[in-house]
């Protein structure tokens, strides 16, 4: 089953616009990913935050985490047409790991 | 490196044959194998957890019966859908667990469609 609920689910912003995702899951974690996925493609691992992490930065990509209201936000800043697809937040509880339903992304040129 | 393998990427069959799809890790060793369905637009649902050497652990509703999966090597996993039907159309993606702890590597996907 699921594990997580995203949003948006759906975001349409402009290329050099900044794009925020948010990620709300339910169990403890050990750590939380996110990742991307082109379309009819498998996905492809961008970040990870541990569960007693904040924030973490890998270029322009920025991942929060607030474990008391678990949730977390990955903000991708001046976007690219590239950066168009789906990206899903991915909780590991340890045992396995469950994805969020997903927000696509398109950045328009 | 960390690379995973996924083959057919596409295949279309007739309703009551069985299809089978492979996923390898080409340069590293992987104990674990995971396996999802995806549907249009939404977000991965697992299916189960291979393990080299043991009997697959399946979620819950999903049959046994139905998606036989194999874990023989620790490079392959197979997923056998049997008697595939219409409802079983789908996109089917695996992972493993890779060098780098808590990261799992994905296969590109195996879009699977029955008439």
């Amino acid at each position: 089953s699921q594990q997580g609920e995203e949003d948006p689910q759906a975001l349409s912003i402009q290329e050099g616009e900044n794009a925020t995702m948010n990620c709300s899951y339910k169990t403890s974690i050990n750590n939380l990913q996110w990742y991307r996925q082109n379309s009819g493609r498998g996905l492809v691992h961008l970040i990870l935050i541990r569960s007693n992490e904040r924030e973490k930065h890998s270029g322009r990509l920025r991942v929060t985490l607030d474990t008391s209201k678990k949730s977390s936000s990955l903000l991708i800043t001046a976007s690219r047409a590239a950066d168009t697809a789906s990206y899903f937040c991915a909780t590991d509880s340890g045992n396995d790991m469950r994805f969020g339903a997903g927000t696509r992304l398109t950045v328009k040129p | 490196g960390a690379v995973v393998s996924q083959h057919p990427s596409r295949v279309i069959c007739k309703s009551g044959t069985s299809v089978k799809i492979e996923c390898r890790s080409l340069d590293f060793q992987a104990t674990t194998m995971f396996w999802y369905r995806q549907f249009p637009k939404q977000s991965l649902m697992l299916m189960a957890t291979s393990n080299e050497g043991s009997k697959a652990t399946y979620e819950q509703g999903v049959e046994k019966d139905k998606f036989l999966i194999n874990h023989a090597s620790l490079t392959l996993s197979t997923l056998t859908v049997t008697s595939a039907h219409p409802e079983d159309s789908s996109f089917y993606i695996c992972s493993a667990k890779g060098p780098r702890p808590n990261i799992q590597y994905f296969g590109a996907g195996t879009r699977l469609s029955v008439l």
